[in-house]
């Protein structure tokens, strides 16, 4: 099961930030908090991933909190191809190890207005 | 376009046919995972190569599917005597085991309708 809690839906207006907020009340020490998209009919897309400090890329800010028991992804500036449904999902790693596979949730269907 | 490519984008069969379905990964990428994903759903891990090797396979892979990475690079996952609880989209994402987490980059998907 996924381990991360997630709103089903959210709306955002176009130009605007979206947040979207993320439970990971049981994450522990070695596990990277991920997020991907899937925008309607295609295969996931990769956006951030973060451990405990807060990251930033081209796509998005993805800050977590201090306990690392939630996380928000920023879109800082939504436009109607950010709609889509956002994942976020906690995955372990360690050295020498296997970091196995993804375990997706429902996610959040995230709908940018014009 | 993550560079992971799958062919077919789309499969109609009938219940009883066997069906194959092929990745190719981004070029220097050793490990290769295939997810299926029923709609209104997450995408669910089927299983895993790194290079040629199948690591790990989950429950949902029933006797019906095998999934082979002959030489390392491509992949292929091949459904015989299809029912219609298998229709699905397939999905590939491939990555590099460098020694830090990694980062899995998915392919279009193979959207399979058994009828």
């Amino acid at each position: 099961d996924a381990k991360t809690t997630q709103p089903t839906s959210m709306d955002c207006a176009e130009g605007r930030a979206a947040n979207l907020p993320c439970n990971h009340s049981t994450i522990s020490g070695n596990e990277y908090v991920y997020w991907y998209r899937q925008i309607h009919s295609q295969g996931p897309q990769y956006i951030i991933h973060g451990l405990k400090n807060n990251e930033t890329n081209e796509m998005a800010s993805l800050i977590i909190t201090e306990d690392r028991k939630s996380s928000t992804l920023i879109l800082p500036h939504a436009t109607l191809r950010d709609t889509a449904v956002y994942y976020c999902i906690v995955r372990g790693w360690s050295y020498g190890g296997s970091q196995g596979n993804l375990i997706f949730g429902k996610g959040t269907k995230l709908s940018v207005k014009p | 376009d993550t560079g992971v490519s799958q062919n077919p984008r789309h499969k109609i069969t009938k219940r009883g046919q066997n069906v194959t379905f092929r990745c190719d990964p981004i070029s220097e990428h050793n490990r290769l995972y295939w997810y299926r994903q029923t709609l209104g759903q997450g995408p669910e891990f089927l299983t895993y190569f790194q290079n040629e090797a199948q690591l790990e396979k989950s429950r949902l892979l029933s006797d019906r599917f095998s999934a082979e990475r002959p030489k390392g690079s491509f992949s292929t996952l091949e459904i015989q005597r299809t029912e219609q609880g298998d229709s699905a989209m397939y999905l590939c994402a491939s990555t590099v085991s460098s020694g830090g987490p990694d980062t899995q980059y998915f392919g279009p998907g193979t959207r399979l309708t058994v009828l």
